[in-house]
């Protein structure tokens, strides 16, 4: 089945440390996107990507990088500079086609720092 | 996009219909309502969506105002499994954006057994 697989479910990163978090997707989709929740609140913007070698900045940009390098993976970096990560993420991808109006979500990432 | 107003939480009985409110008085007239709804600590999941016209699918119902303002969600026989924080949310593209999706915080919906 198609869908998006995030990995790890669950992260512990150590102050200072950058830490990677995947995501990849079969759906053959072309916008992919990360966002953050944290306990009680909705998700907010930290980076899309609509095609291939190319993304965008969202709301909270400060203190991660992603790369594009395959229309299927998105990972996104936390680094050091982020100075409160501990958050549950998630990333997302949909078409651009008229008829992907349905965003797909993968099952999250819980990242904690110890 | 326009904002959206949702109560915090409501409860249901199982099996009965479950009714999600949702006020968008603000919408714009090629705005789009979504649905989705989160279970806990995982992604959330597409349910609906329209413009003007009440949609069905295999997962619930939502009615439109005539004059768009707001909208409902409807969950016709409502399970323990429908536990979860319902968003909605209107916006101009059906496809990918470049801005996202917007959440806010969502009506938790707790069925009652």
């Amino acid at each position: 089945d198609g869908g998006i697989t995030q990995s790890p479910k669950y992260l512990f990163r150590k102050e200072g440390q950058n830490v990677t978090l995947s995501c990849e997707q079969n759906l053959n989709h072309d916008a992919m996107y990360w966002y953050r929740q944290d306990p009680g609140q909705g998700l907010r913007l930290i980076y899309y990507s609509q095609i291939v070698n190319d993304f965008q900045k969202g709301d909270i940009a400060e203190g991660y990088s992603v790369s594009r390098e395959k229309k299927e993976s998105f990972p996104l970096t936390v680094t050091s500079a982020q100075k409160n990560p501990t958050a549950f993420y998630l990333c997302a991808s949909i078409g651009v086609r008229r008829q992907d109006y349905g965003y797909t979500f993968g099952s999250g990432t819980r990242l904690t720092v110890v | 996009d326009a904002k959206t107003t949702q109560p915090t939480s409501m409860d249901c009985a199982e099996g009965r219909a479950a009714n999600l409110p949702c006020n968008h008085s603000t919408i714009s007239g090629n705005e789009y309502v979504y649905w989705y709804r989160q279970i806990h600590s995982q992604g959330p999941q597409y349910i609906i969506h329209g413009l003007k016209n009440n949609e069905t699918n295999e997962m619930a119902s939502l009615i439109i105002t005539e004059d768009r303002k707001s909208s409902t969600l409807i969950l016709p026989h409502a399970t323990l499994r429908d536990t979860a924080v319902y968003y909605c949310i209107v916006r101009v593209v059906l496809g990918g954006g470049a801005d996202g999706l917007t959440f806010g915080k969502g009506t938790h919906l707790i069925i009652q057994p």
